[in-house]
Order: C-alpha cells, then structure tokens, then sequence
C-alpha cells in the first residue's frame, strides 16, 4: 500500500525548534520529489516547501524561508522539515505530499498529517 | 505569485443537487489545475488533475472544465460521501497556491 506517514509534531515555544517527518512505504521513494503543505486549524492549505527526487531543487514559501530547512533520506525512504525560529502563526496541522509523475505535478498521495502548536 | 480565489466559499446543497464551484487564477495557467476534496477530520484527496482529468478512483459524477484563469469543479448529482470542503490548487508555477476551499454543506 502507499502511504505516507508523519510524525514529530508536538507543543513548541515561540522561537523554538522542531523537526517533523514523513515516512514513505509502498512506493518507489527516491523516484518522486515531495512536499510540504500545512493546514492551519480551521484554515485551508497551504504550500510551504518543494524537494526534487535527488534534492537537487528545493524551493520554500515566502512565509517560511530562511526558518525552515526541507531534506530527504532516500536510503531511508524519509524526508524531514526542520523548523527554526517558531511563530504562533506556524501552527498547523503539517502534511507531506507526494508530486505526481504522471498528473501535471499534481499531489497525489497525503499523510495523514502531524500537528505543530507554537504557544507559550 | 498566483492567486486562486473560489466561489463560493459555502454552499448548502441537497442529495442529488447539482453543484458547480468556481476557480479563478490571477494570471493564466494553462490547465496546470488540480481539485482536491477534503473530508471534515481527513487528509486531502486528489480528485481532478490537468482541469479535467479524473483519478480512476474518482466517481464519473465529478467533472473539471476550463483552462487559462477560469475552471470549474462540477459535481452532478450530489451524494451523501461529497459533504467536503473542496480545493483548486494550481500547478503550473512556484509557489504552488490553493484557493481558499469551498464548503459543501447539507442543506
């Protein structure tokens, strides 16, 4: 089965660090670039950050670049999201999602998602 | 960046109702949109690809049209498993934006 499973999320104080991770299984991982979509609650989506299949392309939102750091493992089927400098406004329900090799990059398989809280 | 802006942001709607959601891109993007259908409590599911194209998975009642900065989303004869909050997102530039989802509620 592919799947994508996150983990890592948790309660962090402002200006905290955290790392968040994604599992992947049932899938050729190192074979399709992924990303980075939160969910802020009540909020709808939004992308935050791009990795290519070998790393060699790495893109972020404007809203959390120079704070987060996107990378991947493919020997170990993971790819992480290292967040420095935490805001109130980063909490979100933080998910990883695979890019499409077939559907015009299309996000075609999500986790199941891990929540960050940013409060004091 | 390219905005995606929906319409309308809710909707109430009733077991076998036909629903159309609006999507709108700032600029033109070719037909780089995707439709994702998010459940309440859920993880968002791909539903259209490309404006038109159907997952296999994705019940024929679900339909996407458009292309250049106007799509649509088209359910045609609403279900019970369709009450979701629904997403156009477009793929044709970084950074990969979502419109503001559109709710479907039972009326």
């Amino acid at each position: 089965e592919v799947q994508l499973v996150e983990s890592g999320g948790g309660l962090v104080q402002p200006g905290g660090s955290l790392r968040v991770s994604c599992a992947a299984s049932g899938f050729t991982f190192n074979s399709f670039a992924m990303n980075w979509v939160r969910q802020a609650p009540g909020k709808g989506l939004e992308w935050i950050s791009y990795i290519s299949s070998r790393s060699n392309t790495i893109y972020y939102a404007a809203s959390v670049r120079g704070r987060f750091t996107i990378s991947r493992d493919n020997a170990k089927n993971s790819l992480y999201l290292q967040m420095n400098s935490l805001r109130a406004e980063d909490t979100a329900v933080y998910y990883c999602a695979r890019v499409s090799g077939s559907y015009f990059d299309a996000f075609d398989i999500w986790g199941r998602g891990t929540l960050v809280i940013v409060s004091s | 960046d390219i905005q995606m802006t929906q319409s309308p942001s809710s909707l109430s709607a009733s077991v076998g109702d036909r629903v159309t959601i609006t999507c709108r891109a700032s600029q033109s993007i070719s037909n780089y949109l995707n439709w994702y259908q998010q459940i309440p409590g859920k993880t968002p599911k791909l539903l259209i690809y490309a404006a038109y194209s159907l997952l296999s998975a994705v019940p024929s009642r679900f339909s996407g049209s458009g292309s250049g900065t106007e799509f649509t989303l088209t359910i045609s004869s609403l279900q019970p498993e369709d009450f979701a909050t629904y997403y156009c997102q477009q793929s044709y530039t970084t950074p990969w934006t979502f419109g503001q989802g559109t709710k479907v509620e039972i009326k």
